[in-house]
């Protein structure tokens, strides 16, 4: 089956500056990158999410990059808010994004004022 | 729409007890899943539905575990006998097209 596997797990940064979170794949048939956000003690929340034959999308301070190639994706977010801190999720799935997805371990986030 | 709704918000049983967890997905969403997370693990799929019939259920981690799905509406994750390594936040989600929903997750502590 599909295995994901994300780093770091923690990642601390100073308020305004970049995060950046690294996931990879291993089944190159998957084709929908999800990327979810998880408050304390909240539910997992999408937050964006990109499709194989995409390489790139933004919304706002995030973006997400994928490279099929070497079946790696990344969570960009620039100019860092606190609101920003929390556990991010990676994910993969082979069949569109409503079928069985595979999620990384998490990374924590925490942005320092 | 309320969104995904689970029900109990927190649990703490006695080990050797049964748990039933409940969910009922947003209306329309024909998949349903069944997550589990832990520091340890992070978020495990246990188990998904769609359109009631379960598809896989690999990941459900013994005998102890069963779900249901008996319509569209509803969905129970049951454990028995439940026992303290089974203590985790489990999710439910729904689905359609794209993109899932999450619940606001189910706390369980066994005693």
């Amino acid at each position: 089956g599909e295995n994901v596997e994300q780093h770091p797990s923690t990642l601390s940064v100073q308020e305004g500056d970049s995060a950046v979170i690294k996931c990879t794949y291993s089944d190159s048939a998957s084709n929908y990158f999800p990327w979810y956000k998880q408050e304390l003690g909240k539910r997992p929340q999408l937050i964006i999410d990109i499709r194989s034959n995409v390489g790139e999308k933004k919304d706002q301070r995030i973006a997400v990059t994928l490279n099929k190639t070497a079946k790696h994706f990344s969570l960009h977010i620039t100019e860092t808010q606190p609101e920003d801190s929390a556990v991010y999720f990676c994910a993969a799935s082979l069949s569109g994004g409503y079928q069985k997805v595979t999620f990384g371990i998490g990374t924590k986030l925490q942005v320092i004022p | 729409d309320a969104g995904v709704i689970q029900s109990p918000r927190h649990e703490v049983t006695e080990m050797g007890q049964e748990v039933t967890l409940r969910c009922k997905p947003i209306s329309g969403h024909d998949y349903l899943f069944w997550y589990r997370q832990t520091m340890m693990r992070g978020l495990e799929l246990l188990i998904y539905f769609n359109n009631n019939v379960p598809i896989d259920d690999s990941g459900m981690p013994e005998d102890r575990f069963s779900a249901k799905m008996p319509n569209a509406s509803f969905s129970t994750l049951k454990i028995q006998p439940s026992e303290p390594r089974d203590s985790a936040v489990y999710f439910c989600a729904s689905s359609f097209r794209e993109g899932y929903t999450f619940g606001s997750g189910t706390r369980l502590t066994v005693v």
